[in-house]
């Protein structure tokens, strides 16, 4: 267990639709991490957040949104979803002690778009 | 950006075999983390290592981060070491982002 945690684990929706998946990370850590998983792009950052502040974005669409709370957990939004959006999103959480940390992951929600 | 290869794609083992797998990285890193994803999609971390060797049970590790190359060694592989092996690796500077590798996906036969 590393301490991550995400829901839901499943998701199955329609096109079109909206979702949104939220992540709890390891008690005192301040960075938030958001992958995917695809078939076709393996696994790819989509965007950091450290303590509350956005702070890098990778290949993230624009119909997708993310933000962390006071609480420090993080919520990623997905709208006018695709068939090409069905993915592995995981979450990961670091410490507060520089760029060294280790990235620990969530068990991630499989999201299926139909 | 960084490039992370790994190889091989696909390994197929007996139970009880030994294996290496190898990571390749194109730029100076200062993270550089192993993991297994069980067929259950779960991404176990396995080790943190961008420099020098750490062993946890039947799993080694060693980072050789001049020469830009990480290897996980395997030793009397089990069935459930099966699933996929990646590494991963974050610049050493500008963002904090791991990128991955294309993994090897590993079989273990009884």
């Amino acid at each position: 267990d590393s301490g991550v945690t995400q829901t839901p684990k499943h998701l199955i929706t329609a096109t079109g639709q909206r979702v949104t998946l939220r992540c709890s990370p390891r008690s005192g850590d301040l960075s938030v991490y958001w992958y995917q998983q695809s078939l076709d792009q393996g696994l790819q950052f989509l965007i950091q957040y450290y303590n509350g502040e956005e702070r890098a974005k990778g290949n993230i669409l624009e119909r997708f949104s993310a933000q962390q709370f006071p609480d420090l957990h993080s919520e990623l939004n997905l709208s006018s979803l695709e068939l090409g959006d069905s993915a592995l999103y995981f979450c990961a959480s670091s410490g507060n002690r520089g760029r060294t940390d280790t990235q620990y992951f969530g068990p991630g929600t499989r999201l299926t778009v139909l | 950006g960084i490039q992370v290869e790994q190889s091989p794609p696909d390994l197929i083992l007996q139970e009880g075999a030994n294996s290496t797998l190898r990571c390749n990285f194109s730029d100076s890193v200062n993270n550089l983390q192993w993991f297994h994803q069980n067929p259950w999609g779960q991404l176990i971390n396995l080790f943190y290592i961008p420099s020098g060797t750490k062993q946890n049970g039947r799993l080694s590790a060693t980072t050789v981060a001049t020469e830009r190359y990480s290897l996980l060694y395997i030793s009397s592989s089990q069935t459930t070491d099966s699933g996929v092996y990646f590494c991963a690796a974050r610049l050493n500077t500008g963002f904090q982002k791991l990128v991955f590798g294309t993994g090897t996906r590993l079989l273990v036969s009884p």
